[in-house]
């Protein structure tokens, strides 16, 4: 298996932008995370998904932040408008349904200046 | 959510043991305990988990304490690619729910 899949791997943006980030799931793994890493904050949990349902949201700082998972093979992080504090790491990770193990995709490295 | 505590950071040195400690002193009984670790410009790989009994993988071992209060995360012979910011974890065992990363503890290796 490929893995957890991330694209793109860097964002260079302009702030007032669209920024979408995309992520492949591991094949068979029904849920799926994404995390935000920045060197003051560490690794935040943004929001988890279930069966492609949306379970926790409580982590999107705000409005400007949604995802949606339309199929068990595909996510999207968009960030409308986007700002200069929004640069970070984003990472997506997936687990099976043992729920025991989570897998972290490579990451997307997002500036915006 | 129960929290862990882990130090900021630790030293070794190539070759040798490394003892990575965490404490857990809130956990209920039913958390399990797992470790990830995140390399240098990766994300985060899950090392190994466990709920009472001490545990062993190719990657590491895990001794749990009698009272479940502490762990430690044992590498048995520390290599230069082992140099990474360890995370200790606390998990309940079923559903889908978040992984909470604290800040981890930044291990480096010594050549």
């Amino acid at each position: 298996d490929a893995g957890v899949i991330q694209s793109p791997r860097h964002e260079v943006t302009e702030m007032g932008q669209e920024v979408t980030l995309r992520c492949k799931p591991i094949s068979g793994h029904n849920s799926l995370f994404w995390y935000r890493q920045t060197m003051m904050r560490g690794l935040e949990l943004l929001i988890y998904f279930n069966n492609n349902v949306p379970i926790d949201d409580s982590g999107m700082p705000e409005d400007r932040f949604s995802a949606k998972m339309p199929n068990a093979s595909f996510s999207t992080l968009k960030i409308q408008p986007s700002e200069p504090r929004d640069s970070a790491v984003y990472f997506c990770a997936s687990s099976g349904t043992t729920f025991e193990k989570l897998f972290f995709g490579s990451g997307t490295q997002l500036s915006v200046l | 959510d129960a929290k862990t505590t882990q130090p900021n950071s630790m030293e070794s040195n190539e070759e040798e043991p490394v003892h990575l400690p965490c404490n857990h002193s809130t956990i209920s009984g039913t958390d399990y305990i797992h470790w990830y670790r995140q390399l240098p410009s990766q994300g985060p790989e899950y090392v190994i988990h466990g709920l009472t009994s001490n545990v062993n993988n190719r990657m590491a071992s895990l001794a749990i304490a009698e009272d479940r209060k502490s762990s430690t995360l044992i590498l048995h012979r520390a290599t230069l690619r082992d140099a990474a910011v360890y995370y200790c974890i606390l998990k309940r065992p079923r559903g889908a729910q978040k992984l909470v990363f604290g800040q981890g503890t930044r291990l480096t290796i010594n050549p």
